[in-house]
């Protein structure tokens, strides 16, 4: 079955330093990959993609992922994380074969950050 | 651009209510997404629409859950009768409809909170 998992409920991390937020995926042909943030009481909004190109992809407010084929991964990484990235993260990936064209998430990480 | 428009933002209802939630996509987006959110079950797909046609609702849980799309610009998500399970965060999403449509992200509304009481 064609899906996405991300190991960790939580990922705690001081202000500063750097962060990482684990995403796997599993599915048949070459993966479209997208993370998103939520903000309490708000909807997703969109941060990055992969689609093809660069295994590294940059996107909104500092935030980049990096592309491993060989470890189906697409993990989500920040040099610096702020207090205000506190948030709750989601890897999804898009389903498009047999006519399909819909985007699966993973459940979610929450990443806390702390001054 | 005014994003995806949802309401009401917040809704509750006692056990055998019909509920309606709406929204109303960013103009010219041909793919509408109903999702529901819990923290048992994460981000469910419900269905999706394209160009006004309902494409797949094999994550609609039950026949008490019913979701329209008469216009480009307006989806209706209908549950009746509804239960205390089904209280949740509905999100609704949509998408440009180009060429470029599978790596074209979602853009979502601010969600419906459902209380089923």
């Amino acid at each position: 079955a064609q899906s996405v998992a991300q190991p960790e409920d939580q990922v705690n991390v001081a202000e500063g330093n750097p962060l990482t937020v684990k995403c796997t995926y599993s599915v048949s042909g070459n993966p479209y990959l997208f993370w998103y943030v939520q903000y309490p009481n708000r909807g997703l909004q969109f941060l990055l993609k992969y689609i093809t190109g660069d295994n590294l992809v940059k996107g909104s407010y500092g935030f980049e992922a990096e592309f491993n084929k060989s470890q189906t991964s697409f993990h989500l990484k920040k040099p610096s994380a702020l207090v205000s990235d506190s948030a709750l993260y989601f890897c999804a990936v898009r389903l498009f074969s047999g006519g399909y064209n819909k985007l699966i998430f993973g459940a979610g990480t929450r990443l806390a950050v702390h001054p | 651009d005014a994003g995806v428009i949802q309401s009401p933002r917040h809704e509750v209802t006692e056990m055998g209510q019909e509920v309606t939630l709406r929204c109303k996509p960013i103009s010219g987006h041909d793919y509408l997404f109903w999702y529901r959110q819990t923290m048992m079950r994460g981000l469910e797909l419900l269905i999706y629409f394209n160009n006004n046609v309902p494409i797949d609702d094999s994550g609609m849980p039950e026949d008490r859950f019913s979701a329209k799309m008469p216009n480009a610009s307006f989806s209706t998500l209908k549950i009746q009768p509804s239960e205390p399970r089904d209280s949740a965060v509905y999100f609704c999403a949509s998408s440009p409809g180009t060429s470029s449509s599978y790596n074209s992200p979602l853009h979502f509304g601010n969600g419906t909170r459902l209380t089923v009481t």
